[in-house]
């Protein structure tokens, strides 16, 4: 069974930073892309970062771009996001999710890890 | 960026067909994909490629739709079908439509 296990998340000031993990299980992990996705409170779906199978490419929108960082340890099946000068605009529950293996849809999500902006 | 646009809520009797619309506004060819999220659950994948059923999915739920127009189609609805559904593509990047909630009357 696959299962993705997020962890990191919480309180935090605006300018400040913070770290999500996400373990994965279940499935082989170094042959999958990886991506995050996000929903503030009420809303819809944002997409935040995607990592290829073996790290060597990253992809970000805009809005997170030369502030959020992707990574993935295929060793320890886990991934990450650092998440640097936080916004409060970046209040919203994270998830970990499974690319196909063409990286197009997210068949796998985890259950989320609120993130919190405030002062 | 490739903007999604949907329909925000309708409502429909148990048994009925039901069909979501999506708007894409660019081609985005058969990259569109479904996704229904229940309330305090994270997103479930229904539909990938527009028209391909996810497994495990009821084969009530079914996708349709090339270039900018996609429907998902729900026949006949069922109580726990009550959730909002999101498209999302990826043609280019990946965007997400604003959801469609569907309320059972």
């Amino acid at each position: 069974e696959v299962q993705l296990v997020e962890s990191g998340g919480g309180l935090v000031q605006p300018g400040r930073s913070l770290k999500l993990s996400c373990v994965a299980s279940g499935f082989t992990f170094n042959n999958y892309w990886m991506t995050w996705i996000r929903q503030a409170p009420g809303k819809g779906l944002e997409w935040v970062a995607s990592i290829t199978n073996t790290g060597g490419s990253t992809y970000y929108p805009d809005s997170v771009k030369g502030r959020f960082t992707i990574s993935r340890d295929n060793a320890k099946s886990t991934l990450y996001l650092q998440m640097n000068s936080l916004r409060s605009e970046d209040t919203a529950t994270y998830y970990c999710t499974r690319a196909d293996i063409y990286g197009e849809y997210f068949d796998y999500w985890g259950q989320g890890v609120m993130v919190t902006v405030s002062s | 960026d490739t903007v999604l646009t949907q329909s925000p809520a309708l409502a429909v009797s148990p048994g009925e067909r039901v069909t979501i619309s999506c708007r894409a506004s660019e081609s985005v060819s058969t990259g569109m994909h479904w996704y229904q999220q229940k309330p305090g659950q994270q997103p479930k994948l229904l539909i990938y490629g527009a028209s391909n059923l996810e497994s495990g999915v009821p084969a009530r739920f079914s996708g349709s739709g090339s270039g900018t127009d996609f429907t998902l189609t729900i026949d006949p609805v069922e109580a726990d079908d009550t959730a909002t559904y999101f498209c999302q593509q990826s043609w280019n990047d990946y965007t997400f439509g604003a959801g469609t909630k569907l309320e059972l009357k």
